[in-house]
């Protein structure tokens, strides 16, 4: 059984940082493409970044980028999100999402709360 | 960017009817080398993640109920759900990933009458 376990999110003040990982059971990590969704509690879906299997190429939605990184390591089977800068509008629960391009799999969320 | 639109925002259809959900995009998901078109179906319940229901636009994930139908090519694309079932209830989701960013649609909610 594939799982994706999300963890890392909690409050933190405008401008901080966090760092969000994903963890991957029952799959071969390595092969596959991984996403991160966010979605703003009540509100819709939204693609935040995506990672080659080999973690050479990355892409980001343009309101996280250059904030936020992500990467992965292959022999601990996790991705991970690194988020800088944080602003109010990133409140949002935080989804891991594998693979390819549409996403099978997805974790339970974490969320994530940028507040004063 | 791609924009998705999805309609109607809600329905309410009762038990065993057939409900219909639309999408459309911006521009074509139809990418011509392998005549796919790069759009997915997501269901989401309250407190859960989506889950995937179609692919390529008419492939069911496993497991998904045949009563779950997607069709449609180019910019029009439909979700059919043909006897509505009580766990049916949930937010309904189109996706291209055509090209990112990736983008959802806003969502169209199912409600049993």
């Amino acid at each position: 059984e594939v799982q994706l376990v999300e963890s890392g999110g909690g409050l933190v003040q405008p401008g901080g940082s966090l760092r969000l990982s994903c963890a991957a059971s029952g799959l071969t990590f390595s092969s596959y493409w991984m996403n991160w969704v966010r979605q703003t509690p009540g509100k819709g879906l939204v693609w935040v970044s995506h990672i080659k299997p080999d973690g050479s190429s990355t892409t980001y939605a343009d309101s996280v980028k250059g904030r936020f990184t992500i990467s992965r390591d292959n022999v601990k089977n996790t991705m991970y999100l690194q988020m800088d800068n944080l602003r109010a509008d990133d409140t949002a629960v935080y989804y891991c999402a594998g693979t390819g391009s549409y996403f099978s799999y997805w974790g339970q969320g974490t969320l994530v709360t940028v507040s004063a | 960017d791609i924009v998705m639109t999805q309609s109607p925002d809600s329905l309410a259809v009762s038990l065993g009817e057939r409900a219909t959900i639309n999408c459309k995009s911006s521009q074509s998901l139809l990418y011509s080398s392998n005549n796919l078109n790069y759009l997915a179906w997501y269901q989401q319940k309250p407190g859960q993640p989506p889950k995937l229901l179609i692919y390529w636009a008419s492939t069911r994930e496993s497991g998904v109920p045949d009563r779950f139908r997607g069709s449609g090519s180019g910019t029009e694309f439909t979700l059919t759900i043909s006897s509505l079932q009580a766990e049916d209830g949930a937010v309904y989701y189109c996706q291209h990933y055509y090209d990112t960013p990736f983008i959802f649609g806003p969502g169209t909610k199912v409600e049993i009458k």
